[in-house]
């Protein structure tokens, strides 16, 4: 299927843990972003890329790391996970013709 | 640098009253603006978005925004409110349609029978 797709959707991990988050589009689109929904904050840019093995970081990069060896795959990982980093990760691919497409986001719980 | 403010991060109207969510952005270049929906437990979809053609922008579900320039709003509005309008609303301004966003903090849409 055509689109944007997260994986996993639900994730419980525990403090210092890696986790990887993610995330596939099929449009090939050069852009690709990772954001993070926290109550109050709306979406904050976490990291992004405007092509393979172009990234660069966003407004709160601290504790994440990404790649982008392929077009169509924006893995975002925690190397040591933090109880702040509890949140909703949405990742997003982006078109010039319509904009952003979301994806339908990762909520990781950090115990 | 650009930035947005959303005006109100609750809103509540009865159904079938005027719905008006506010959006102020600043942008140091001619802005790309958008409106996004977020439903509960899901990603947000494009509602509209305006890319420096018409300033009465038509999107989704009956909503429509106007982009003005002398104010540096782009408010949302839809005539009558219906219970499946209640969700996250977010807007967001950009350089380039497919580069980098910046999002507004949402408000969230309450609508009352």
């Amino acid at each position: 299927d055509a689109g944007i797709t997260q994986s996993p959707r639900y994730k419980i991990t525990e403090t210092g843990r890696q986790v990887t988050l993610m995330c596939h589009q099929t449009w090939s689109h050069s852009y690709m972003f990772w954001y993070r929904q926290d109550l109050g904050h709306g979406l904050r840019l976490i990291y992004y890329s405007a092509a393979a093995d172009i990234t660069d970081k966003g407004e709160v990069p601290d504790g994440y790391v990404v790649s982008r060896s392929k077009t169509e795959n924006f893995p975002l990982t925690l190397e040591s996970a933090t109880r702040s980093q509890t949140s909703v990760y949405f990742c997003a691919s982006a078109s010039r013709q319509y904009g952003q497409y979301f994806g339908p986001g990762t909520r990781l719980t950090v115990t | 640098a650009q930035s947005v403010t959303q005006l109100g991060s609750h809103v509540s109207v009865s159904e079938g009253a005027l719905v008006l969510l506010r959006c102020n952005y600043s942008s140091s270049v001619p802005p790309y603006l958008f409106w996004y929906v977020q439903y509960p437990n899901q990603g947000l979809q494009l509602l509209l978005k305006y890319t420096s053609a018409a300033t009465l922008v038509k999107g989704i579900n009956g909503f429509e925004a106007e982009f003005k320039k002398s104010e540096t709003s782009f408010h949302l509005t839809k005539p009558s409110a219906h219970m499946s309008d209640a969700a996250e609303y977010f807007c967001a301004v950009s350089v380039d349609t497919g580069n980098q966003f910046y999002f507004g903090t949402g408000t969230s849409l309450t609508v009352i029978p």
